[in-house]
């Protein structure tokens, strides 16, 4: 297991297409973190999965986000009708429930631009 | 907001010297984990002190917590040119669901070589 895989590296889209990313976690890390990040800030919290279950999602993801772990596996994030706000780096992380001593591993993440 | 604060934001030394870094935060942690993020990549962990630890050590790496305070700092000794990038930490507050980190703006780090 070679860590946290995000796909696509970078999208460009035009403004009100829909985007979908896609997020690998480390296979025995049953939970999984989405962060957006844009320049010169920290990462900003979107939401958490623990297995399949979504169990925390933060004010910032509007309606036009959602987010799926099916079979409690890989994560996809939607954004639909893309805004240019939605330019962001878009980061996942995973972690294991039982085990706080390494933290989370967070993948090199999907970059966005929407033009 | 629960996010850590760093001070500074900026940062710039010379190759070997030492940097340090400091974070402060709100309320009750169960722990408090430093980040680094090179440009334009995800973050990496470096190093987790839990709220009963006062000092830890990793490598170059030095974090200490002082929870009467609600602050931790981060030291890097020694100091090389990969060692510019972003710092942030991170801590882990208590109580029930509170599974997420939260990340302040960090400390941009650059050493010159």
């Amino acid at each position: 297991d070679t860590g946290v895989s995000q796909n696509p590296r970078h999208k460009i889209t035009k403004r009100g297409q829909n985007v979908t990313f896609r997020c690998d976690p480390i296979s025995e890390h049953n939970r999984l973190y989405w962060y957006r990040q844009t320049l010169g800030q920290g990462p900003e919290f979107l939401t958490y999965f623990q297995n399949e279950a979504q169990l925390e999602k933060s004010r910032l993801l509007s309606d036009r986000f959602s987010a799926e772990r099916p079979k409690g596996s890989f994560s996809t994030l939607e954004i639909q009708r893309t805004e240019q706000g939605d330019s962001a780096m878009y980061l996942c992380a995973s972690s294991r429930i039982e085990d706080f001593s390494y933290g989370y591993t967070f993948g090199s993440g999907t970059r966005l631009t929407v033009v | 907001s629960q996010q850590g604060e760093e001070d500074p934001q900026a940062l710039s030394i010379q190759e070997g010297e030492n940097a340090t870094m400091n974070c402060s935060y709100k309320t009750s942690i169960n722990n408090l984990q430093w980040y680094r993020q090179n440009s334009g990549r995800g973050l990496v962990h470096l190093i987790l002190i839990r709220s009963n630890e006062r000092e830890k050590h990793s490598g170059r790496l030095r974090v200490t917590l002082d929870t009467s305070k609600k602050s931790s700092s981060l030291l890097i000794t020694a100091s090389r040119a990969a060692d510019t990038a972003s710092y942030f930490c991170a801590p882990l507050y208590s109580g029930a669901g509170s599974y997420q980190l939260t990340f302040g703006k960090g400390t941009k780090l650059s050493v010159i070589p």
